[in-house]
């Protein structure tokens, strides 16, 4: 079965610091992986996906990931991590099967800046 | 341009009551699907519909459904309310139904007491 896991629930770290968000998927065939931000109250936006080509891949906010297929892994970067970047972070892998397409996502995980 | 709109952004409801939730696809979009985010959790998938037809769905009993109009918005429904049908039910919106971006709204908060 499908699955993406997400294995640190909560992450602090401080301003100015650098910042990996683990993911791992189980998935069988060639997955689509994307990583979405959420604010408090608010609905996902997208940072960046991967479908094919490159490994490491660029988003917004200065984001970027790496997909490792033989590690079933796609964590998520940042080099230097804004207060603004506090937020819920979630992994998901796309499914398209039998004429239409969904996302699998993990449980989340929610990132706070220290001054 | 408009982004994906939900409405009501948030509503209350009593255990075996009815509720509707509204979705406005961006512009051009032919699919439109939901998801349920209950709290603490991630977002788990209910339906898909594209051109009007429902072409996926979750896990979900049926308790839950929904249906597309002519002009590509959407209707979520859920019948018989349970107090674990509270959540965070969101809206997503793409061309097709292949590997493009879902756009997401920012969601409909339903608490049921």
């Amino acid at each position: 079965a499908q699955s993406v896991t997400q294995p640190d629930i909560h992450i602090t770290v401080s301003e100015g610091a650098s910042l990996e968000l683990r993911c791992n998927y189980s998935y069988g065939a060639t997955p689509y992986l994307f990583w979405y931000v959420q604010s408090p109250g608010q609905g996902l936006q997208l940072l960046l996906k991967y479908f094919s080509g490159d490994t490491l891949v660029q988003g917004i906010k200065g984001f970027e990931a790496e997909f490792k297929r033989s590690q079933s892994s796609f964590n998520l970067r940042k080099p230097s991590v804004h207060w603004s970047d506090a937020a819920e972070y979630f992994c998901a892998v796309g499914i398209v099967s039998g004429g239409y397409n969904k996302l699998i996502f993990g449980a989340g995980t929610r990132l706070a800046v220290h001054p | 341009d408009a982004g994906v709109t939900q409405s009501p952004t948030h509503l209350i409801k009593t255990r075996g009551q009815q509720v509707t939730l509204r979705c406005s696809p961006i512009s051009g979009h032919k699919s439109v699907s939901w998801y349920q985010q209950v709290l603490g959790q991630g977002p788990q998938f209910i339906f898909q519909y594209y051109e009007k037809e429902e072409r996926g769905r979750g896990n979900f009993p049926d308790r839950f459904s929904a249906r597309q109009f002519p002009n590509y918005s959407s209707e979520l429904n859920v019948n018989a309310l349970l107090l674990g049908d509270s959540a965070l039910y969101l809206c997503a919106s793409s061309g097709g139904t292949g590997t493009g971006e879902l756009f997401f709204g920012e969601g409909s908060r339903l608490t049921v007491l």
